[in-house]
């Protein structure tokens, strides 16, 4: 089945830098990839997502990119500010469920 | 357009008894997928389902769990004879279409077995 890999676990950032955080996927029949943001506590909220015909996709200060011949794909957000600090999750599917990597937890240091 | 409901939202059983869990979908959406999470870790999937139909259970453990989505109301999770490691967050997620479609989450149950 499909497996998901995330890195960074865990990321640091000065407010205002950049935050980059990636995932690898294993079923080359997956072409779904969103990412969600969970504050503690809270449900997981959909902050973007990208399909296997677009090559990256930009929201304000977020942008995922997708490398299908590599089998990866990326989270960028830009000018961080305190409250992008949360857990950071990417998905995969296709013909089968989401599979979620493991998580990542950002910090944006004031 | 009510979003996803789940309900309760927070659940104390003592070892033993049965846990059922309740999710409405979002208006329009008949797909439904319910998720695992324990603390300081990720989403597991558990299981998929269609309204009356089970398309995917491999997430979910053969015994003591089982899912439902009727035709009328909520699709209900349940976990008979629980224990404390059942004792977890679970999120239910719906969708318009299939297993390539946009998730939209519920606020969870956070299931506390004593």
């Amino acid at each position: 089945g499909e497996n998901v890999e995330q890195h960074p676990s865990t990321l640091s950032v000065q407010e205002g830098d950049s935050a980059v955080i990636k995932c690898t996927y294993s079923d080359s029949a997956s072409n779904y990839f969103p990412w969600y943001k969970q504050e503690l506590g809270k449900r997981p909220q959909l902050i973007i997502d990208i399909r296997s015909n677009v090559g990256e996709k930009k929201d304000q200060r977020i942008a995922v990119t997708l490398n299908k011949t590599a089998k990866h794909f990326s989270l960028h957000i830009t000018e961080t500010q305190p409250e992008d600090s949360a857990v950071y999750f990417c998905g995969s599917s296709g013909n089968t469920p989401l599979v979620f990597g493991k998580g990542t937890r950002l910090s944006v240091i004031a | 357009n009510a979003g996803v409901m789940q309900n309760p939202r927070h659940l104390v059983r003592r070892r033993g008894q049965e846990a059922r869990l309740r999710c409405s979908p979002m208006k329009g959406h008949s797909h439904v997928y319910w998720y695992r999470q324990l603390p300081e870790e990720g989403l597991k999937f558990m299981v998929y389902l269609q309204k009356e139909n089970i398309i995917d259970e491999s997430g979910m453990p053969k015994e003591r769990f089982s899912a439902e989505f009727p035709k009328e109301g909520p699709s209900i999770l349940r976990i008979q004879q629980v224990v404390r490691g059942d004792s977890a967050a679970y999120f239910c997620a719906s969708s318009p279409g299939g297993t390539a479609d946009t998730q939209y989450f519920g606020p969870g149950t956070r299931l506390t077995v004593l």
